[in-house]
């Protein structure tokens, strides 16, 4: 079974603060996402990487940054923190195409506070 | 504008009934569309994926529908079981690098007893 894991499944950060969220999988995917999902709006993308050191901004990247140095390990990083970041954060991996097949972490609920 | 939406965005019915959730789309060029099932502070877990050719695919008591001409996809759930209290995410793919996705706002199915 592929497994998607992120490091905290609740977070309490303040006005400011830098937060690091990691996201791991293990089945060797070339893709990786990272998604924010606020109720009414359904999931966003906020960037994704088709390989190591890729990243590609996707629909709301402002304020967010990435980084990918290992295959696995795929992190998002909110350089000051801000309340209306406080939101559900889904991290994702698939395999190439023509796969299609996208597999979710268990997400972690952030709190800026 | 690519755009994903779903009908109705919340529904409660009784264990045993069936329901039926609608999925209309504007994704072009379309690719695929899949169907998650999403429990409260989870990952979305996909139920079913389905391409351009094909019209139906079931999954269990779950059973989706495609009719790519008229965008539309539904979502039948049969015999429903209280473990199926969740949302319901419709997703469609565009012929794109990277498997980005478009989200609908989810159903949200409440099954009582």
């Amino acid at each position: 079974d592929v497994k998607v894991t992120q490091s905290s499944r609740y977070l309490v950060k303040r006005t400011g603060e830098k937060v690091f969220l990691e996201c791991v999988q293990d089945m060797d995917h070339e893709n990786m996402f990272w998604y924010r999902q606020d109720p009414g709006l359904g999931l966003r993308l906020i960037y994704f990487s088709y390989d190591v050191k890729m990243k590609e901004k996707g629909d709301i990247p402002e304020g967010y940054s990435v980084s990918r140095e290992k295959k696995e390990r795929f992190s998002l990083i909110l350089e000051s923190a801000s309340t209306n970041q406080t939101s559900m954060y889904l991290c994702a991996s698939s395999p190439p195409l023509p796969s299609y097949e996208q597999y979710f972490g268990p997400g972690t609920r952030l709190t800026v506070t | 504008k690519n755009q994903v939406e779903q009908s109705p965005q919340s529904l409660i019915i009784l264990e045993g009934k069936n329901c039926t959730l609608q999925c209309n789309y504007t994704v072009s060029p379309f690719s695929n569309l899949r169907w998650y099932k999403q429990d409260t502070g989870r990952g979305p877990v996909s139920l079913t994926i389905m391409t351009f050719s094909e019209n139906t695919k079931s999954n269990g008591r779950y059973t989706a529908t495609l009719d790519a001409d008229t965008k539309q996809s539904s979502l039948h759930i049969t015999a429903s079981q209280l473990s199926d209290s969740a949302s319901y995410i419709c997703v469609v793919s565009a012929k794109a690098a990277g498997n980005k996705l478009t989200f609908g706002g989810g159903t949200r199915v409440l099954v009582k007893p």
